[in-house]
């Protein structure tokens, strides 16, 4: 069975400040990672995603992430907080060889930036 | 924005009725996924269409019901609503079922049940 789970439910940062969220994942097949944000009112939107190519994934608004196998864990990072980065994250696993394309999200990180 | 669009954005319903929502794809996209969002929680799996067909669901009770069109278009029927279905209802389109596949989530229907 496959989960997430997001180690920080919440994580206040200062605005020009390097951002990390934290995710770790349990997948029994080879799985597809992603990161989607929410802001307020507004649906979800895809930072980027590992499909077994590159371990180093860039994504928009200067994001990225690195998937570890020997670690399960695929945290999301960005060298410099911008005020507009505050919502809600989630880390989400799909089971890469499913039919079905059925997404698994974490509980999600709320992340707060300071000026 | 993606092109994903759902309707009504807010509702207001009575324990025990029933309620459609409905999800516009994105064009060129035939997979349709929906989710519930619980306030405070990560979105869960409701089900999958594909090509007019459920194909996956989640742990849902059988009064959680779908319909794919021949458009692509999807409706989310829920029947004897429950308090505890108030939540966030969220659409997803893609261009192919599978687990490597980028979903379009569309803003989601708020729905209350009172």
């Amino acid at each position: 069975a496959q989960s997430v789970t997001q180690l920080d439910s919440h994580v206040s940062v200062s605005e020009g400040t390097p951002v990390l969220l934290r995710c770790n994942y349990s997948s029994s097949y080879s799985p597809s990672l992603f990161w989607y944000v929410q802001h307020p009112n507004k649906g979800l939107q895809l930072l980027l995603k590992y499909t077994s190519a590159a371990t180093l994934v860039k994504g928009i608004n200067g994001f990225e992430a690195e998937f570890k196998k020997s670690e399960t864990s695929f945290h999301l990072t960005k060298p410099s907080a911008h005020m507009s980065d505050a919502a809600e994250y989630f880390c989400v696993v799909s089971e890469g060889s499913s039919n079905t394309g059925k997404l698994i999200f974490g509980q999600g990180t709320t992340l707060q930036v300071k000026p | 924005e993606t092109g994903v669009t759902q309707s009504p954005t807010h509702l207001i319903k009575t324990r025990g009725q029933q309620v459609t929502l409905r999800c516009s794809s994105q064009s060129g996209h035939n997979t349709v996924s929906w989710y519930q969002q619980a306030l405070g929680q990560g979105p869960q799996f409701i089900f999958q269409y594909y090509r007019e067909e459920e194909n996956g669901r989640g742990n849902f009770p059988p009064r959680f019901s779908g319909l794919q069109f021949p458009n692509y278009s999807s409706e989310l029927n829920v029947n004897a609503l429950e308090l505890d279905d108030s939540a966030l209802y969220l659409c997803a389109s893609s261009n192919t079922p599978g687990g490597r596949t980028e979903a379009f989530f569309g803003q989601g229907t708020r729905l209350t049940v009172v």
